[in-house]
């Protein structure tokens, strides 16, 4: 198993271009999330879903979308970036075991995502 | 007011001692768990737990639940566990609390 892959791993972009992050889980998980993480902050929810053809918002999602088609895939869409969209991103996995359980948390290995 | 509090923010230790980093929580939980991130950015689970106490190797991690509190134990310090701590508290609306890291050094 790859377990949680996000792509691209660094990315640079000029104020007003777009683009997308790509998460991919292979475990089956129901729940995927996106966070970005500032330097000295806790990691913030940006947005989250709890199964394919379902999304929510988390604290941050302001400037992003989602959209979650299949099980697998959970990208997240920036719309003409801007510099306070500088951080790093984790997209994040767990599946959920019945009643109140869910499982452990497992997180793609980040993108850098800078905007000048 | 942070729904988790982690404390201490950094914390420098010797090679071989015993470190404790704790964690306080406001919500009602379902579960905590204990996340690792190292320096290059990755970040894995190492406990997630709600209730008692579970062992990993060197690293013990218990919970009081009445108490609203949480720590992790590294026996025997390594360097190699130089790292980013990061508690987080789920409550049961499957929502995530985050605190915001202990930063931990090891020092040979």
């Amino acid at each position: 198993n790859a377990g949680v892959t996000q792509t691209p791993k660094f990315r640079i972009l000029k104020i007003g271009q777009s683009m997308t992050l790509q998460c991919t889980q292979d475990m089956n998980h129901n729940y995927m999330y996106w966070y970005r993480q500032d330097p000295g902050m806790g990691l913030k929810l940006i947005y989250y879903s709890v199964g394919a053809g379902i999304t929510d918002k988390g604290e941050v999602p302001n400037g992003y979308n989602v959209s979650r088609s299949t099980t697998e895939d959970f990208p997240l869409r920036l719309e003409l970036a801007a510099p306070s969209q500088t951080s790093v991103y984790f997209c994040a996995s767990r599946g959920y075991l019945g009643g109140w359980s869910t499982g452990e948390l497992f997180f793609g290995e980040g993108s850098r995502l800078t905007v000048l | 007011k942070n729904e988790v509090e982690q404390s201490p923010q950094n914390l420098t230790a010797q090679e071989g001692e015993f470190i404790t980093i704790n964690c306080s929580y406001s919500v009602g939980i379902s579960a905590l768990h204990w996340l690792q991130q190292h320096p290059g950015g990755g970040i894995v689970s190492l406990f997630m737990l709600s209730s008692g106490k579970k062992k990993h190797g060197r690293l013990i991690a218990t919970i009081n639940i009445q108490e609203k509190h949480s720590s992790l134990h590294i026996t025997a310090s390594h360097p190699r566990d130089s790292a980013v701590y990061i508690c987080a508290a789920i409550n049961t609306g499957n929502q995530f609390y985050f605190g915001t890291g202990t930063s931990l050094t090891v020092i040979p």
